[in-house]
């Protein structure tokens, strides 16, 4: 079946660029996407990005897609403190419009 | 203001007690989505439902049931068949349709003793 794949942890310094990876094994994604969640709270929508593209930037954001190796980033420029939460990758389904997400990503920003 | 209200935040139960976790939308989004978050295990779908008066099994269905009887509403029940209730439970909802990006409320935490 579908599967997304993250590592667990991540620890940059402030100021410093984080990149973090995901892998997916559904060739037929029509879209992917990157979530953040902060203690306690609810998932919220970052970016997301068309498989048909390899690149989008959104400000400090930017989402790099290997469509030929099934390899999704997510880099954020100047990393701050705030910016310390857990990062899920997520692959569309298909028809039903579910989403497979990662296990996610904890981010640490050491000021 | 548009968006995902799950009430209450955080929900205490006695075991082999039935429990209704509340999830309501005004987006006007057709489909809704009920998962269930484990420390490290990252998201799991319970149930979805993309349109009134129908629903779908997710991954770990057992133990829990729906209703989806209006739009606005996609009611969880836990109940007292699931061995594992204590968790982070979450709501979503999209417009239906081929991997629309989901919204999710704030999440309700359950803890069963």
């Amino acid at each position: 079946g579908e599967d997304v794949e993250q590592s667990l942890f991540l620890s940059v310094r402030e100021g410093d660029s984080s990149v973090i990876n995901c892998t997916y094994t559904d060739s037929s994604s029509t879209y992917l996407y990157w979530y953040k969640q902060e203690p306690g709270a609810g998932l919220q929508l970052l970016t997301y990005i068309f498989s048909n593209m390899d690149m989008k930037q959104d400000q400090r954001l930017t989402v790099l897609l290997n469509k030929k190796d099934k390899h999704l980033s997510l880099r954020i420029a100047d990393t701050q403190t705030g910016d310390s939460a857990i990062y899920f990758c997520a692959e569309g389904e298909g028809s039903q419009g579910n989403l497979i997400f990662g296990k996610g990503t904890k981010l640490s920003v050491k000021p | 203001d548009g968006g995902i209200t799950q009430s209450p935040k955080y929900l205490f139960r006695k075991e082999g007690q039935n429990v209704t976790l509340s999830c309501e939308q005004n987006l006007n989004h057709d489909a809704m989505y009920w998962y269930r978050q484990d420390p490290g295990q990252g998201l799991r779908l319970i149930y979805y439902s993309q349109i009134v008066n129908d629903f779908q099994k997710g991954d770990i269905a057992e133990g829990y049931s729906v209703s989806r009887e209006k739009k606005e509403s996609f009611p969880l029940t836990v109940t007292s068949a699931q061995k594992n209730p204590t968790a982070f439970y979450l709501c979503a909802s999209s417009i239906a349709g081929i991997s629309y990006e989901q919204y999710f409320g704030p999440g309700t935490r359950l803890t069963v003793t």
